[in-house]
């Protein structure tokens, strides 16, 4: 099973809007509506910031958003802030290989 | 509240055995998964194994089977990352994490996630 497929960076200036996306394919992203996100900062253990492909766990600001399209994921943060600059991980449900899959990463950097 | 509390950093030379552990505290222990997922350094994030706490079914991802050991004590709610004999390339942070469900094909992405503990491997 291989990981999902993330772009390595993203940026985005303060206030502006940035969307990462998720591709994996009929077995995991598309098949299934259980896909989350996680943020990550350096030496620190991921957050959950999306579960279920679109919704968000309590304390994550609404300037977190997700959706998914056919066999592609995507976060977009918007009104992006300093603290937004980190990795983010996409993770799915994978019908095949007994424990799920997760993706490349993305690394934001807010500009 | 949920939590799960991962043992400290350590430092071993190749060779020595290691475990490492992660208690739980906040719901049910059998009733949730507990994954271990390997982060190299400057790297991304990988499953090793899962374990069932109820009955201690462990599923290993290949690059990991035969190479670590993963276990968990329902009567103290910890789970566990063994090795025989570490590596240098066995250097590491390692994170445990919970899995919400998990069926006889694939887990939920986790929900709730330990602070990490660093392995450094070196002689």
């Amino acid at each position: 099973q291989s990981a999902l497929t993330q772009p390595p960076s993203a940026s985005g200036s303060p206030g502006q809007s940035v969307t990462i996306s998720c591709t994996g394919t009929s077995i995991d992203v598309g098949g299934y509506n259980y896909v989350s996100w996680y943020q990550q900062h350096p030496g620190k253990a991921p957050k959950l910031m999306i579960y279920e492909v679109s919704k968000r766990p309590s304390g994550v600001p609404d300037r977190f958003s997700g959706s998914k399209s056919g066999n592609t994921a995507s976060l977009t943060v918007s009104g992006l802030q300093a603290e937004d600059e980190a990795d983010y991980y996409c993770s799915s449900y994978a019908g095949s290989n007994n424990r799920g899959v997760f993706g490349t990463g993305t690394t934001v950097t807010v500009v | 509240e949920v939590q799960l509390v991962q043992s400290g950093a350590e430092v071993k030379k190749p060779g020595e055995p290691q475990k490492i552990s992660c208690k739980a505290s906040g719901y049910n222990f059998p009733n949730y998964w507990i994954g271990w997922v390997r982060q190299m350094p400057g790297k991304g994030l990988e499953w090793m194994g899962i374990v069932n706490p109820d009955d201690s079914d462990t599923r290993y991802s290949p690059s990991f089977q035969g190479q670590v050991t993963i276990s968990a004590d329902k009567s103290s709610s910890t789970a566990y990352l063994q090795w025989t004999s570490l590596k240098a390339s066995d250097t590491a942070m390692y994170f445990c994490a919970r899995l919400a469900y998990c069926s006889s094909t694939s887990c939920l992405p986790p929900d709730y996630w330990g602070q990490g503990a660093l392995v450094t491997v070196s002689s």
